[in-house]
């Protein structure tokens, strides 16, 4: 079946840092890719998306590529802010479904003034 | 325009009670899923609905768990005779057929 493995956290970096949290994959065919974010106290909101391999997701300074050679979908921003601060979630569509997300874990991203 | 709204925020419940928890889909959107978000397990898929019909059920752990949904619209999940390993966030989301998927806030669940 489909799976999402990121990295685990905590992670904590001091604002303007650069970041990267590791997503790879496994899904039969080409699956969409996701990364939800969630701050705190609030819902999951879509933070980006890529549907096909090679695409660039990008948004509030945040991107990641879809890179099937790797199945991997690694989140980047080049200079973190403290309301960056949430819980990172990367998921999938694909493997046979059109709508059932698949996600991981999340990773508890800190960012210190 | 309204997002997806879920009733209660929490809840706290006994062991063995039965729980309806509400999720109100953004007007128009066709399809409504279901999720639980726990500790142990991440964020794990539950149900999905397109319209009325059920067509997947396939992530509901066990046969203490149903969902309905009425008028295509809103949707009740509902729990018998909780256990504790029931404790944890259910998120309901909508979307457009199966298109971007808008999460509600959330119930957590707490069954003492």
């Amino acid at each position: 079946g489909n799976s999402v493995t990121q990295m685990e956290g905590p992670v904590t970096l001091s604002e303007e840092a650069f970041l990267t949290i590791n997503c790879t994959y496994t899904a039969t065919g080409y699956p969409s890719l996701f990364w939800y974010v969630q701050y705190p106290g609030e819902g999951l909101q879509l933070l980006l998306k890529a549907t096909k391999a090679d695409d660039k997701g990008s948004n509030k300074g945040f991107e990641a590529t879809y890179r099937k050679e790797t199945t991997s979908f690694h989140l980047e921003k080049g200079s973190v802010q403290v309301s960056d601060s949430a819980v990172y979630f990367c998921a999938l569509i694909g493997g046979g479904s059109n709508y059932k997300l698949t996600f991981g874990k999340g990773t508890l991203l800190t960012v210190n003034p | 325009g309204a997002g997806v709204s879920q009733s209660p925020s929490n809840k706290v419940t006994e062991k063995g009670k039965d729980v309806e928890l509400r999720c109100d889909p953004i007007s128009g959107h066709t399809a409504l899923y279901w999720y639980r978000q726990s500790l142990g397990q991440g964020l794990e898929f539950l149900i999905y609905f397109q319209g009325n019909s059920a067509p997947d059920k396939s992530g509901l752990p066990s046969d203490r768990f149903s969902a309905e949904r009425t008028g295509g619209s809103v949707s009740t999940l509902t729990i018998q005779r909780t256990q504790q390993e029931d404790s944890a966030v259910y998120l309901c989301a909508s979307s457009l057929r199966t298109g971007e998927q808008y999460f509600g806030p959330g119930t957590r669940l707490t069954v003492t």
